[in-house]
């Protein structure tokens, strides 16, 4: 059982370039979200997806693009990287529509942007 | 808006003693869910513990309480007996409007042997 899957683990850019965080459930959640987490400001959603085709921006959201084609994948795309954007990202999902749910988390992925 | 407010930034505690890690939370909801999660240095974050805003007994998972106080809007975690494995990050997070999470700004725990 994989629960969520992030890839990759570290990644190091140059300003202005592009990349992709890859995440996937495989536990049929509805619900993925995409975190930031810097020191001394806890998680901070970027964009959340409420199913395939469908998603919206949260609390922190520019600079990055999401989307959802399938209801097991959520990509985080960086357009053009900024040192602003170092941080270590986490994708979560969890069931839609239910308060007693918990979010099941991604190992996460620091990145660094030079 | 929701906002999620942990005050201590940085803990210490005895081995086997207990801790109480403070939150505090902002909502107009009715309906909410508080959640604790614990995040070690290795990274992960891992679900401790759940309270519904409309549960009148607070939660408990093993060692893990949550003193869930409604109109004073807080939901602190209280561990038990602390273990060393116990230091790490502590975040409290509110689920609101069904799906939505908002994390405080974490609490660092410290347990010394």
């Amino acid at each position: 059982n994989a629960g969520v899957t992030q890839t990759p683990k570290f990644q190091v850019l140059k300003t202005g370039q592009s990349m992709t965080l890859q995440c996937a459930q495989d536990m049929n959640h509805e619900y993925m979200s995409w975190y930031r987490q810097d020191p001394g400001m806890g998680l901070r959603l970027i964009h959340y997806s409420v199913g395939a085709g469908i998603t919206d921006q949260g609390e922190v959201p520019n600079g990055y693009n999401v989307s959802r084609s399938t209801t097991e994948d959520f990509p985080l795309r960086l357009l053009s990287a900024a040192p602003s954007q170092t941080s270590v990202y986490f994708c979560a999902s969890s069931y839609s529509g239910q308060l007693n749910t918990e979010a099941f988390f991604g190992q996460g992925t620091r990145l660094t942007v030079v | 808006a929701q906002k999620i407010t942990q005050t201590q930034p940085g803990m210490f505690v005895q081995e086997k003693e207990a801790v109480t890690l403070d939150c505090t939370y902002d909502t107009s909801d009715q309906s909410y869910g508080l959640f604790w999660y614990k995040q070690p240095s290795s990274g992960e974050m891992i679900f401790l513990i759940y309270q519904g805003s409309y549960d009148e007994q607070n939660a408990t998972e093993g060692r893990y309480s949550l003193n869930f106080q409604k109109a004073r809007k807080s939901a602190n975690l209280v561990i038990s007996a602390s273990q060393l494995g116990d230091s790490a990050m502590y975040f409290c997070a509110m689920k609101y409007n069904f799906n939505k999470f908002y994390f405080g700004s974490g609490t660092k725990l410290n347990v010394k042997p």
